[in-house]
């Protein structure tokens, strides 16, 4: 069974950093292209960032671009982000999510529970 | 990068059929495929609909998706309708280097 587990998520004050982890286990993570997206209170979801299988391409939305790094770790399942510069808009529910092997279209099949950061003084 | 809009509410009654459009800002709907998530309060989202309109397995055949190039949107119609549907839905769509979400639609069976 796949599972997605995000960690890493706390209160940090605006300028600081943190860095979230999500440990996959139930398939073969080094298969699949992997995504952060995010979830602000009682709002809706935005896409964050991807990473393709072999590392090849990482992409950004405008809003985190600069700011935010993607990546991964093959050989230990994991998926990260290094936030830096953290603004008070960047306080959501961060989720780790699968992309769907086999689809003609990028979908997300598996999502992880979310881990929340809170950017606040 | 282009937008997609989607109605903030609807409501419906139990056993009726619900549609929620989602509205893609330029570019053409049909140039890229559009997903459609479930999200249920406190949960993560779950796909009910991909690639226009194939449903995962598990997802009952009352959920379907359509496209209309005319007005250059998508939708997800519910048919007998449930109380348990009672969610926020998401469509989502792509570009080359970026996934864009439409921003929910909060659905009330009442």
């Amino acid at each position: 069974e796949v599972h997605l587990v995000e960690s890493g998520g706390g209160l940090v004050k605006p300028g600081g950093s943190l860095r979230l982890s999500c440990a996959a286990s139930g398939f073969t993570f080094n298969d699949y292209y992997m995504n952060w997206v995010r979830q602000a209170p009682g709002k809706g979801l935005e896409w964050v960032s991807s990473i393709t299988s072999g590392y090849s391409y990482i992409y950004y939305a405008e809003s985190v671009k600069g700011r935010f790094t993607i990546s991964r770790d093959n050989a230990k399942n994991s998926l990260y982000l290094q936030m830096n510069s953290l603004r008070a808009d960047d306080t959501a529910i961060y989720y780790c999510a699968r992309e769907n092997l086999a689809a003609a279209a990028p979908w997300f099949d598996y999502w992880g529970q979310g881990t929340l950061v809170t950017v606040s003084s | 990068n282009f937008m997609l809009t989607q109605p903030h509410s609807v409501s419906e009654s139990p056993g009726k059929t619900v549609t929620i459009s989602c509205t893609r800002s330029s570019g053409s709907i049909a140039s890229n495929y559009v997903q459609w998530y479930q999200q249920r309060p406190g949960s993560p989202p779950t796909t009910v609909i991909y690639e226009d309109s194939q449903r995962p397995s598990g997802v009952p055949d009352r959920f379907s998706g359509s496209i209309d190039s005319s007005s250059n949107s998508a939708s997800l119609t519910i048919s007998r309708l449930k109380t348990e549907d009672e969610a926020d839905y998401f469509c989502q769509s792509y570009d080359s280097t970026s996934k864009v979400f439409g921003g929910g639609t909060k659905l009330t069976v009442l």
